[in-house]
């Protein structure tokens, strides 16, 4: 999974909990994206980074924050979690394609089911 | 806005006959397209993507697809199907946004019967 971990695998929390997810890669890659998969939804994107410290929202952003303070690193924490977000959770890295920019395919980790009861 | 669509939820075919698994695609501008695969309890695998060039773009697997620019199209396809190539297959479409903001398909589920 081309150099992209995920932490935890799998995870049970309770409504109104505070969850983190971990994504690590050992790729020095520029962009880390995390993702949300849910049937009929196919894979939507919740916040992205371009770089140490800069972060921006994607399409599923609410009841969501995230931080990278080291390359490797790009944390997801739910604040207060609900059961609306019980789903597969994916990180996914891009590098920078030097014919091409930043229009270089993205590379995902293993995932992370995480249960909202 | 973006958006994209995979008109199949299934797609059976047998094993050794041709495969093809659908996409159509909105988007402003030149549109960069990709296709990925994900097999049970598995992260997304690249398979191919178009960014300019020749419309048939060849990727892992023996997969192939065809971009046709009026039509929206981008098309997923093999020659001959094997049982191993049953999985979940995603269409993602990036623009305009930048960053690969990619949009992604719902998926089609190909099923490959011996």
């Amino acid at each position: 999974d081309a150099g992209i971990t995920q932490s935890p695998r799998h995870k049970v929390t309770e409504t109104g909990t505070p969850v983190t997810l971990r994504c690590h890669q050992t790729e020095n890659h520029r962009y880390m994206y995390w993702y949300r998969q849910d049937p009929g939804h196919g894979l939507r994107l919740i916040h992205y980074s371009y770089g140490v410290k800069d972060t921006d929202k994607g399409e599923v952003s609410d009841g969501y924050s995230v931080s990278r303070s080291k390359t490797e690193d790009f944390l997801l924490t739910l604040e207060s979690a609900t059961s609306s977000q019980t789903s597969v959770y994916f990180c996914a890295i891009s590098g920078m394609d030097k014919r091409e920019g930043s229009r270089a395919e993205q590379f995902f980790g293993p995932g992370t089911r995480l249960t909202v009861l | 806005a973006q958006s994209v669509a995979q008109p199949e939820d299934q797609v059976n075919v047998a094993e050794g006959n041709p495969l093809t698994v659908k996409c159509t695609y909105s988007v402003s501008g030149n549109p960069y397209l990709f296709w990925y695969v994900q097999y049970p309890n598995r992260g997304l695998q690249f398979l191919l993507k178009y960014i300019t060039g020749d419309n048939l773009v060849k990727g892992s697997y023996g997969f192939e697809a065809e971009f046709n620019k009026s039509q929206t199209s981008f098309h997923l396809k093999k020659p001959s199907a094997l049982v191993s190539d049953s999985a979940l297959y995603f269409c993602a479409v990036g623009g305009a946004g930048g960053y690969n903001k990619l949009i992604f398909g719902a998926g089609t589920r190909l099923a490959v019967h011996p």
